[in-house]
């Protein structure tokens, strides 16, 4: 079976910091990934997705960048990061299914970002 | 312009009742709508899929309906239970394989 895993779990960072949030998945090859972010009393916001290892999309102008170093790893990175950084991020797996509508996304555990 | 409307914003009901959440869409080309449930604190969890041609799935005590030609859909949630309290997403895919729009969530509280 497939899992997904996010760490950290929390984290708590200055203004002006690194970032560096990493998502990995087992069990499944290929997958297509995606970051997303959840503020406050807020929807989802798709941040960026990877449908191959080195191939990134940006989905919003924004301080975060992403990476796919490997087939089942996803990086979000920040070199400085803002005040309006804050939020939970979720990174999820998905695959084109080959029937149309089968598509679907399985979301990791998640990480809750505090800049202060 | 593509979007996922959810009403109520919140619930509270008490255990052992009914209680339906609804979703209006105007995402087009449409490709297939997918309830989500949320715990707090955790990545949320799929309840249902559907594409156009369907009109009701159900997951136990979920169940979902869609109408296309008015873009809407509910959850109805049978006999509730304490841990049903979560946030519920409805979530419109707009093309094949592709990105998401996400509603803002209905917050649902089941009590004693």
């Amino acid at each position: 079976s497939q899992t997904i895993h996010q760490w950290p779990a929390t984290l708590v960072q200055p203004v002006g910091s690194p970032l560096s949030l990493e998502c990995t998945v087992e069990g499944t090859s290929n997958p297509n990934l995606y970051w997303y972010r959840q503020a406050a009393g807020r929807g989802l916001q798709l941040l960026f997705y990877s449908v191959g290892i080195g191939q990134i999309s940006s989905e919003v102008p924004q301080n975060l960048s992403a990476s796919r170093p490997q087939d089942r790893q996803f990086i979000l990175s920040s070199k400085k990061l803002l005040l309006s950084d804050s939020g939970f991020y979720l990174c999820a797996w998905g695959r084109t299914g080959k029937l149309k509508g089968t598509d679907t996304q399985y979301f990791g555990p998640g990480t809750r970002l505090t800049v202060l | 312009k593509n979007q996922v409307e959810q009403s109520p914003q919140s619930l509270i009901i008490l255990e052992g009742k009914n209680c339906t959440l609804q979703c209006n869409y105007t995402v087009s080309p449409f490709s297939n709508l997918r309830w989500y449930k949320q715990d707090t604190g955790r990545g949320p969890v799929s309840l249902t899929i559907m594409t156009f041609s369907e009109n009701t799935k159900s997951n136990g005590r979920y169940t979902a309906t869609l109408d296309a030609d008015t873009k809407q859909s509910s959850l109805h949630i049978t006999a509730s239970q304490l841990s049903d309290s979560a946030s519920y997403i409805c979530v419109v895919s707009f093309h094949q394989g592709g990105k998401l729009i996400f509603g803002q969530g209905t917050e649902l509280s089941v009590k004693p």
